[in-house]
Parts: C-alpha cells; sequence; structure tokens
C-alpha cells in the first residue's frame, strides 16, 4: 500500500520559477527521500532527510520536514527544463509496522515550460 | 564507479511462461531490493536481499520470488506470467546493513506479457 501521497500529482511552471511538492505519509519513519524519475527510467536519488531533522539543502533543492504533521516538502529553486520528471517521496516506516523496504507515493510530474 | 545494472532492459513474455530478471549492484553493496512499477499501483516493495538472505518481502505471491548469489548479484522470478504482471521493475542496491539509506536504483527491465 501506499504511504507517501505527493500533492499536487501535476505541475507545470516557467522556466525559472520555484517548484513546490508535497508529501504525506501515515507512520513514524525513521527518515524521507525524494527521489527523481525521468520517463519511466531508473530512480535517482536526491536528498534524503532523518526524522531528528526539519531542513535540509542540497544545491538547488530544499526540503523540509515535519512529523508532527507527518509531512515533507521538496523546494526546487531557479527552475530549468532539465527538471521535467516525476518526483517521489519514500519513507522506510510501514503502515503494518516493521521494515519492509521503501514505501513510495504516486508521483508529482512536474513540467518545466521553456 | 559503475553503477547498478539491470538486464535485459526490455523483455516481452507470453501468459504463462516464466521469466527471470538480473541486477548486478554497485560494486561492494550488499543490499538489494527489487520494485514493481505500474501506472495504477505505483511503486511497489517486492523483497530485499542482504548477504544472499532474503531479509523483507512485500505484498507479492509466490510466484515472484527472488535470490543472491555471493557476489551480491540478484535475480528475481517470476512464474506463470500474467498480464497485470506488465511493468517496470527496478533494482536498487544499497551500501549499509541499515535500509534507512540512500538506494541507488538501476534503469529497469520493462517487462511486457502478452
Amino acid at each position: 500500500s501506499q504511504q507517501g501521497e505527493e500533492d499536487p500529482q501535476a505541475l507545470s511552471i516557467q522556466e525559472g520559477e520555484n517548484a513546490t511538492m508535497n508529501c504525506s505519509y501515515k507512520t513514524s519513519i525513521n527518515n524521507l527521500q525524494w527521489y527523481r524519475q525521468n520517463s519511466g527510467r531508473g530512480l535517482v536519488h536526491l536528498i534524503l532527510i532523518r526524522s531528528n531533522e526539519r531542513e535540509k539543502h542540497s544545491g538547488r533543492l530544499r526540503v523540509t520536514l515535519d512529523t508532527s504533521k507527518k509531512s515533507s516538502s521538496l523546494l526546487i529553486t531557479a527552475s530549468r527544463a532539465a527538471d521535467t520528471a516525476s518526483y517521489f517521496c519514500a519513507t522506510d516506516g510501514h503502515p503494518g509496522g516493521g521494515a519492509d523496504g521503501l514505501t513510495f507515493g504516486k508521483g508529482t510530474h512536474l513540467i518545466i515550460q521553456p | 564507479k559503475a553503477g547498478v545494472t539491470q538486464t535485459p532492459r526490455y523483455l516481452i513474455k507470453t501468459r504463462g511462461q516464466q521469466v527471470t530478471l538480473s541486477c548486478s549492484p554497485i560494486s561492494g553493496h550488499r543490499s538489494v531490493s527489487w520494485y514493481q512499477q505500474t501506472p495504477g499501483q505505483g511503486l511497489q516493495f517486492l523483497f530485499e536481499y542482504f548477504s544472499e538472505t532474503q531479509r523483507n518481502k512485500g505484498n507479492f505471491p509466490g510466484r515472484f520470488s527472488g535470490r543472491q548469489f555471493s557476489n551480491s548479484r540478484s535475480e528475481m522470478n517470476v512464474s506463470t506470467l500474467e498480464l497485470g504482471d506488465s511493468a517496470l521493475y527496478l533494482c536498487a542496491s544499497s551500501g549499509l546493513i541499515s535500509m534507512n539509506t540512500e538506494a541507488f536504483f538501476g534503469q529497469g527491465t520493462r517487462l511486457t506479457v502478452v
């Protein structure tokens, strides 16, 4: 079952604008990760934030985590056409409890208009 | 260093047949996980192997099985293929004992069952 739920499902913005995607999850976690997927290919790891962290930066990426609300956001600043992809959040918790691989949301499809 | 390699990249099989997919993890990585991605269900965890032992298993029928060899390479097998098994199968490797870390994904094997 899907634990993470990304919002919005699709997002289209102009190149140079900022893109914000949100993720909600249901159970307690050790960490939350964001991945990017281009056109049905493999996933590329973007950033990992641990449950005791509130914010993390990596280049043009900024991730926040609010464990009280069980939510995370991914901000991509100064977007580029190459950022067009699907973005997934993944958690290491499982609704049934226990380690059970990464649980992915359904993703946000981001389109950057040149 | 070389990334995660999955073979073959594309596969077409007939209902009722069986299929074996292969994954070579990043050198030195001992954890290999498998995921199924479909438009309807998204990314779902199949199973994870560590040091030749299945450590975790997702909620899939027994037709889905896997194994890991002493060199950490992994194979997954699907028997008695059904149309619904058509999907992108992704393999991920991780360098640490814990699942709570970054996973490196291969490009996937796209399986079509006709």
